[in-house]
């Protein structure tokens, strides 16, 4: 199964943009990118996903280099809600999209 | 919309008791997923269910887990002869699968202590 390498954590400001890389240099031509985060005492929450192009959602963007082995999901604002640990997953297309392969993921702190 | 509903939100049990936690999924939801997550760790997939069918199974899930989804609607994954190992945090995730847009809608969690 294709991995993907995020820092531990990291930590932003306040209503400042928050850029969180992830390395996937294995990645397969059939591999989405999805992210999701996960919030103290909750279970994950699906923030956005996708193949080759950028995507936008009213969550966040996401930026994926022209060779797939990396991509930055993009806070462009960071709030205190936002502070939460953020994973970056690979899933094949085609079959069962659902058994994701979560890491330990990056913790993002936000400062008021 | 109301979101998926995991049931009870914890539970404690004594080592070699028996644990049985339900899973709600949104409706019309087709697949169902069991993850567990440890403290640390990001969550680990167990197995899932497309309608009342299980199609995949993690080799973590050992002979003592058993998940079932009767009619395709909600779902209950037991333990039996519960380990210290078994506590974690369960999660069940539902999603309407499509060819390429897969998301899946997490609920809380049933975070089980073994004593």
């Amino acid at each position: 199964d294709a991995k993907t390498t995020q820092p531990n954590s990291m930590e932003s400001n306040e209503e400042e943009p928050v850029h969180l890389p992830c390395n996937h240099s294995t990645i397969s031509g059939t591999d989405y990118i999805h992210w999701y985060r996960q919030l103290p005492s909750q279970g994950p929450e699906y923030v956005i996903h996708g193949l080759t192009s950028n995507v936008n959602n009213r969550m966040a963007s996401l930026a994926i280099a022209e060779d797939r082995k990396s991509s930055t999901l993009i806070l462009h604002r960071a709030t205190l809600r936002d502070a939460a640990v953020y994973y970056c997953i690979l899933a094949p297309h085609g079959g069962s999209q659902g058994n994701l392969i979560f890491g330990k993921g990056t913790k993002l702190s936000v400062k008021p | 919309d109301t979101g998926v509903s995991q049931n009870p939100r914890h539970k404690i049990t004594k080592r070699g008791q028996n644990v049985t936690f339900r899973c709600d999924p949104i409706s019309e939801h087709n697949r169902l997923y069991w993850y567990r997550q440890t403290l640390g760790q990001g969550p680990e997939f167990l197995t899932y269910f497309q309608n009342e069918a299980q199609l995949e199974k993690s080799r973590l899930l050992s002979d003592r887990f058993s998940a079932e989804r009767p009619k395709g609607s909600f779902s209950t994954l037991e333990i039996q002869r519960t380990e210290q190992g078994d506590s974690a945090m369960y999660l069940c995730a539902s999603s309407f699968s499509t060819s390429t847009n897969e998301k899946l809608f997490f609920g809380s969690g049933t975070q089980l202590s073994v004593l």
